[in-house]
């Protein structure tokens, strides 16, 4: 099975700064997507962005974006002027490319936002 | 709103009894998982559904069951409930799209507490 690993259970980040959140996966696979979630204290699991692994484009939206290394199989998320509302638990996840598999996630990060 | 619906939104039994949560997924959606979260801790899958068949399971205990109804709605039954059972079920719809692969959409969840 496939592993998500979050090596950081917590962050913190001052407001309007920029914060990166770090996640490794391991694989033997070339097809897989990749995401990331967002659990604010409602724990109502948002989708933030994904990325397909055949792409070498890295994808963005709006104040995130993420830095992908298919060779290192690493997998961060940037976090631009960080907002009040960004403080939330993050989730990383990967699903294979094969029809039928699961999600697997990491065991998340911890983002607090200092006014 | 992601569209998936569940409910309850909140559930308090006793230890020994038996629960139902249900799960509407986003229109068109196929596929519909099932997570387990407990306090502080990271999502676990527990099984999927792809079109009223079971697709894939992961550490569900026997004492779970789910099933997918042909309107693709979902349940997941929990039996002689413990207190260590309390914990967030939440329900994943996704659809598998031709070059975008399957993105999860979540519901709101059920928060189930134990007593």
């Amino acid at each position: 099975a496939q592993t998500v690993t979050q090596s950081q259970p917590e962050m913190s980040v001052q407001e309007a700064e920029t914060v990166t959140l770090s996640c490794t996966y391991d694989t033997s696979e070339s097809d897989y997507y990749l995401f990331w979630y967002k659990q604010p204290p409602s724990r109502q699991m948002i989708l933030v962005i994904r990325q397909e692994a055949y792409k070498q484009q890295n994808a963005t939206e709006n104040r995130f974006s993420v830095n992908f290394q298919k060779a290192a199989k690493s997998f961060s998320l940037k976090i631009s002027d960080s907002q009040l509302g960004d403080a939330a638990m993050y989730f990383c996840a990967y699903r294979s490319g094969n029809t039928g598999n699961q999600f697997y996630f990491g065991t998340g990060t911890s983002l607090t936002v200092i006014p | 709103d992601s569209g998936v619906t569940q409910t309850p939104k909140h559930l308090i039994t006793a230890t020994g009894q038996r629960v139902t949560l249900r799960c509407s997924p986003r229109s068109g959606d196929l596929s519909v998982y099932w997570y387990q979260q407990s306090l502080d801790q990271g999502l676990q899958f527990l099984i999927q559904y792809y079109n009223g068949e079971e697709r894939a399971k992961g550490n569900i205990l026997e004492r779970f069951s789910a099933q997918q109804f042909p309107d693709l709605h979902s349940e997941l039954n929990l039996s002689s409930l413990e207190l260590g059972d309390s914990a967030l079920y939440f329900c994943a719809s996704s659809v598998l799209t031709s070059g975008n692969g399957e993105t999860q959409y979540f519901g709101p969840g059920t928060r189930l507490l134990v007593l």
